[in-house]
């Protein structure tokens, strides 16, 4: 079974600077997704990155960035130049890439706060 | 084209009566999964199904709950005699047929039951 870890239930920053959200997972899997949603008061949850496990290169969105790290089994999310628009619940998610049967573990969450 | 369309969005039920959500998936996708929110808390999976056939049902409670995607319709969550526990939201996403998981899933604005 996969579990995914989100170690800071809550962060905060202020406005225009950079915060950096961890996350690591467990899983025998070699072949995966990792997932970054955000969840605003709307409750609306809203894919913001992905990332495939079997490219080195860390995926980049605009002001939203990670830092893969296979080995170690982590998955950080960096916000850049914070907006008062990112304050929201951050979750961490993994699927793996099998013939069926995929679905997605979500970690428990991270509350960012942005501060003007 | 549009997302998942779930309702209702509020949801108010007394104790032991019965709660249905429904959830339309994107046109297209044929994967539904459901997800329960507690307060505070992440994304926990309770269902995965397709088109008339449960997929995986591991993360449902074995009583009182029940799920269909039947061949015409919307995808139900029924839950009888609730009670105060059930109070949560209640997520459905929608993903295209396997092999296309690095698009994530879409996910609906969830309907939150109140169990009073």
């Amino acid at each position: 079974a996969q579990t995914v870890t989100q170690s800071q239930p809550e962060m905060s920053v202020q406005e225009a600077e950079t915060v950096t959200l961890s996350c690591t997972y467990d899983t025998s899997e070699s072949n995966y997704y990792l997932f970054w949603y955000k969840q605003p008061p709307s409750r609306q949850m809203i894919l913001v990155i992905r990332q495939e496990a079997y490219k080195q290169q860390n995926a980049t969105e605009n002001r939203f960035s990670v830092n893969f790290q296979k080995a170690a089994k982590s998955f950080s999310l960096k916000i850049s130049d914070s907006q008062l628009g990112d304050t929201a619940m951050y979750f961490c998610a993994f699927i793996p890439i099998k013939a069926a049967g995929n679905k997605l573990t979500f970690g428990g969450g991270t509350r960012v706060l942005v501060k003007p | 084209n549009a997302g998942v369309m779930q309702n209702p969005r509020h949801l108010v039920r007394r104790r032991g009566q019965e709660a249905r959500l429904r959830c339309s998936p994107v046109k297209g996708h044929s994967h539904v999964y459901w997800y329960r929110q507690l307060p505070e808390e992440g994304l926990k999976f309770m269902v995965y199904l397709q088109k008339e056939n449960i997929i995986d049902e591991s993360g449902m409670p074995k009583e009182r709950f029940s799920a269909e995607f039947p061949k015409e319709g919307p995808s139900i969550l029924r839950i009888q005699q609730v009670v105060r526990g059930d109070s949560a939201a209640y997520f459905c996403a929608s993903s295209p047929p396997v092999g296309q998981e690095n698009y994530g899933y879409t996910f609906g604005s969830g309907t939150r039951l109140t169990v009073v």
